[in-house]
């Protein structure tokens, strides 16, 4: 059974860092490109970054870019999100999600429990 | 960027044909999927790539793109159906997600 699993959320200031990490079972986790998609209060689901199944491509949301850098760990199994510079509408629960394919297509597959990341000062 | 229009809010008797529509700007150009999400759950796909259905999902969910609607259509809904419903669509250019339908059977 496909599992993904969120850890590394909390509390942060703004202006902030934090590393979310994402644990992947049941799959062979570098055959797939890997997301994350967060969920706020006011603006619904919004997807945040990719990354291929090699790791050779990434993609970001113009909200984001240059601020969170997304990176896996074909070995661990793992997908991570470094979020710097946090801003108070980062504020939302982030998932990890699986796309369909290696290169890629844009839909999720699989989804984590999500992890809840609150700025605040 | 990008909007995606959903209906807040559908309602339908069980047993009946529940649609979801999603609208936007030449969205038949695009890739559509659709999720649920049930209370305190996370989201689960129910159609990729406009009209293909997981092989978990019953044959009771299909899907539709055309112009600039795409539409999700629940035969036979059931008490169980009752859910969040987003749209998501996706080119080289953007990915977005609807607002959310809440389907409420009644």
């Amino acid at each position: 059974e496909m599992q993904l699993v969120e850890s590394g959320g909390g509390a942060v200031q703004p202006g902030g860092s934090l590393r979310l990490s994402c644990a992947a079972s049941g799959f062979t986790f570098d055959d797939y490109a890997m997301h994350w998609v967060r969920q706020t209060p006011g603006k619904g689901l919004e997807w945040v970054s990719v990354i291929s199944g090699d790791g050779s491509h990434t993609k970001y949301a113009d909200s984001v870019k240059g601020r969170f850098t997304i990176s896996r760990d074909n070995s661990r199994n793992s997908l991570y999100l470094q979020m710097d510079s946090l801003r108070t509408e980062d504020t939302a629960l982030y998932y990890c999600a699986k796309d369909g394919a290696t290169i890629p297509l844009y839909y999720f597959d699989s989804w984590g429990q999500g992890t809840l990341v609150p700025v605040s000062s | 960027s990008y909007e995606l229009t959903q209906s807040p809010s559908v309602s339908v008797s069980p047993g009946q044909t529940a649609v979801i529509t999603c609208s936007g700007d030449k969205l038949g150009d695009k890739s559509v999927s659709w999720y649920q999400r049930k209370a305190g759950q996370s989201p689960v796909l129910l159609i990729f790539r406009d009209d293909k259905r997981p092989s978990r999902i019953p044959e009771r969910f299909s899907g539709s793109n055309s112009g600039n609607t795409a539409t999700l259509t629940i035969s036979a809904t059931q008490a169980l159906d009752e859910a969040d419903y987003y749209c998501q669509a996706w080119d080289r250019s953007s990915v977005e997600f609807g607002g959310g339908t809440k389907l409420t059977v009644l």
